[in-house]
């Protein structure tokens, strides 16, 4: 157990719909990423929060939004889904400094597996 | 982001020492490189990182070669639990952002 909780574990919705996937990272940790994974696509990095702020952006759909909030859970908002987004979905959280990342361990949560008929 | 090769797949027999490759020829002075590890139906997993020197950790050891253009991660005695897709990723020491760039990687498989 990686100490990092996702819901919810599976979720199936029609094309067109918007879903919320949310993550609660470890006690303390104040970074919180999301990363797609798609069978033709890999382990996709999307979007990384600090304390609160957007860090970096990946390769992240505009139909696509995330925020932290300030007790550190975060939320990945999918809108407009397509067949193409059905995928896992992990959240993945570290301690981060701030300042640099190079040694930052980051901790994953089980993943959300989206579905979209 | 420096780019990493590996192997496709390997295949290894339970209890014996398992060295997967990594090369990184691009890598930079200032890149840390870091192993993960994706066992079936779960999140990716840290398993252990370096600069220049070996490291030994209670999961692996990390052989990093003199020039730092490859690296091997040495699994010691394989078992059923270690099949898992393994990741060589690059990190920059001056990095202001944790993200990680995961290539293919190496699926492992481990025969009892």
């Amino acid at each position: 157990d990686s100490g990092v909780t996702q819901t919810p574990k599976h979720l199936i919705t029609a094309t067109g719909q918007r879903v919320t996937l949310r993550c609660s990272p470890r006690s303390g940790d104040l970074s919180v990423y999301w990363y797609q994974q798609s069978l033709d696509q890999g382990l996709q990095f999307l979007i990384q929060y600090y304390n609160g702020e957007e860090r970096a952006k990946g390769n992240i759909l505009e139909r696509f939004s995330a925020q932290q909030f300030p007790d550190l859970h975060s939320e990945l908002n999918l809108s407009s889904l397509e067949l193409g987004d059905s995928a896992l979905y992990f959240c993945a959280s570290s301690w981060g400094t701030g300042l640099s990342f190079s040694t930052d361990t980051q901790y994953f949560g089980p993943g959300t597996r989206l579905t979209v008929l | 982001d420096a780019k990493t090769t590996q192997p496709n797949s390997m295949e290894s027999n339970e209890e014996e020492p398992v060295h997967l490759p990594c090369n990184h020829s691009t890598i930079s002075g200032t890149d840390y490189i870091h192993w993960y590890r994706q066992l079936p139906s779960q999140g990716p997993e840290y398993v252990i990182h370096g600069l220049t020197s070996n490291v030994n950790n209670r999961m692996a050891s990390l052989a990093i070669a003199e020039d730092r253009k490859s690296s091997t991660l040495i699994l010691h005695r394989a078992t059923l639990r270690d099949a898992a897709v393994y990741y060589c990723i690059l990190r920059e020491i001056t990095s202001n952002t944790g993200k990680l760039i995961f290539g293919q990687g190496t699926t492992l498989q481990v025969k009892p």
